[in-house]
């Protein structure tokens, strides 16, 4: 079965640092999200993404995120200046059309110094 | 009111036992219902849609109230394996379709 892939599984950035989180969405999917997990809270959304732009964002996503979609397979998050409370699991997910679901990759725990 | 609502627990049931969970809505014109469930820091992964008309999928049942807002979803006869946290998912209507998620009703089944 198709599957979203995140790498890297983990990373550690020190304060201040950008980072970049890759994302390879199931190839026939058309709408691409990420979210956001911070241990033991809820899912949150932070962007939507669709024809090559975004349509919908969260307050949580500001000026500090993008996200880009450079060739026709990978899908990233860019954190321009993390700060400590940056530090949660990024989920990537995708969907073919409207009503449904959504598909998630196994994510990538950020863990800022 | 919160978007998407839901009881966090925990629910301890034993092994065997049938337990229902439930999500309210506060969005009228929201239009895609789903279950996820999640394990311990791992991604969700969808359980099941929840269509109007009622679903099942072998022990797993969910329902749709569209009048009074709400979701719910039946176990029977809980497995061991069925220890995770539950989501709730709402999406509004439109074609980006805002995708909200509940805080989740986490079940633990004992032996």
């Amino acid at each position: 079965e198709p599957e979203v892939t995140q790498t890297p599984s983990h990373q550690v950035t020190q304060m201040g640092q950008e980072v970049i989180l890759r994302c390879v969405p199931i190839s026939n999917h058309l709408y691409f999200y990420w979210y956001r997990q911070i241990l033991g809270q809820k899912v949150e959304f932070l962007v939507s993404f669709y024809n090559n732009e975004i349509s919908e964002k969260s307050e949580i996503f500001d000026d500090q995120f993008s996200v880009e979609r450079p060739d026709g397979s990978n899908f990233t998050l860019k954190i321009r200046s993390t700060k400590l409370e940056d530090s949660a699991m990024y989920f990537c997910a995708s969907r073919t059309r409207s009503n449904q679901p959504q598909h998630f990759g196994d994510g990538t725990r950020l863990s800022i110094l | 009111r919160k978007e998407v609502e839901q009881d966090p627990g925990p629910f301890n049931v034993p092994e065997g036992a049938t337990v229902a969970f439930n999500c309210t809505y506060s969005n009228s014109a929201s239009q895609s219902f789903f279950w996820y469930r999640q394990d311990c820091r791992k991604e969700p992964k969808l359980l099941m849609s929840v269509y109007s008309s009622g679903n099942e999928d072998g022990r797993f049942t969910a329902q749709l109230n569209r009048a009074s807002q709400y979701i719910s979803l039946l176990i029977r006869d809980s497995k061991l394996s069925d220890s995770a946290t539950y989501l709730c998912v709402v999406t509004s209507s439109g074609g980006y379709q805002k995708v909200t998620f509940g805080i989740g009703t986490k079940l633990q089944v004992i032996p």
